[in-house]
């Protein structure tokens, strides 16, 4: 069975500080790995990541993924009080395991200003 | 370009009662998911549909949940004889046909309540 794990599960940091979300992944021919941010609504789309070693960036959030050790992070540098959030991470194997997302339980960001 | 529309946002239910859950994908999209999530629990994945056809419902109870995505019109999920344990966040997520992409769009969530 498909499993996604996320550490920590919850983070409190400071205004300024830069933090660094973990995923990792046990997925039946791994295709992609997603990171999306929800807050009290709909989970938003950050990061889709496929290929290893490849930083992907948006302003202060950067994310990496290694396919061989089977993890990705995800950075946020100067973190601001609305990154609170929980980060959630998402990996997907290839069409004949479905299109479904396995998702990880989140990792509960909170920014103290 | 809207996004991912689910109504209603919020539903109460008593137990036994039914639950219809709607989702209306992005323009041009013609996949849908639906996930649930339970409080203090992360996504889980339950259907995913294509337009008049069911592709994957292994993660969906086989007992009182039912969906369906017609050719005109929203996506539907249908919760029978609704218990306790059904409350929870239903989302919505719906994908484009042309690029065969991963990235899947959440809409915004159904907060089902079940008394």
């Amino acid at each position: 069975e498909d499993k996604v794990v996320q550490s920590p599960l919850s983070l409190v940091v400071h205004e300024g500080d830069t933090v660094t979300l973990n995923c990792s992944y046990e997925v039946t021919n791994f295709r992609s790995l997603l990171w999306y941010k929800q807050e009290k609504k709909a989970p938003t789309f950050l990061f889709m990541l496929t290929s290893s070693g490849i930083e992907k960036k948006s302003g202060r959030l950067s994310s990496i993924l290694d396919k061989k050790e089977l993890f990705s992070i995800l950075n946020i540098t100067a973190t601001q009080t609305g990154d609170s959030a929980i980060y959630l991470c998402a990996a997907r194997g290839a069409e004949t395991s479905g299109s479904r997302l396995t998702f990880g339980e989140g990792t509960q960001l909170t920014v103290n200003p | 370009n809207a996004g991912v529309m689910q109504n209603p946002r919020h539903l109460v239910r008593r137990r036994g009662q039914e639950a219809r859950l709607r989702c209306s994908p992005m323009k041009g999209h013609s996949h849908v998911y639906w996930y649930r999530q339970l409080p203090e629990e992360g996504l889980k994945f339950m259907v995913y549909l294509q337009k008049e056809n069911i592709i994957d419902e292994s993660g969906m109870p086989k007992e009182r949940f039912s969906a369906e995505f017609p050719k005109e019109g929203p996506s539907i999920l249908r919760i029978q004889q609704v218990v306790r344990g059904d409350s929870a966040a239903y989302f919505c997520a719906s994908s484009p046909v042309i690029l065969a992409t991963d990235t899947q769009y959440f809409g915004p969530g159904t907060r089902l309540t079940v008394l």
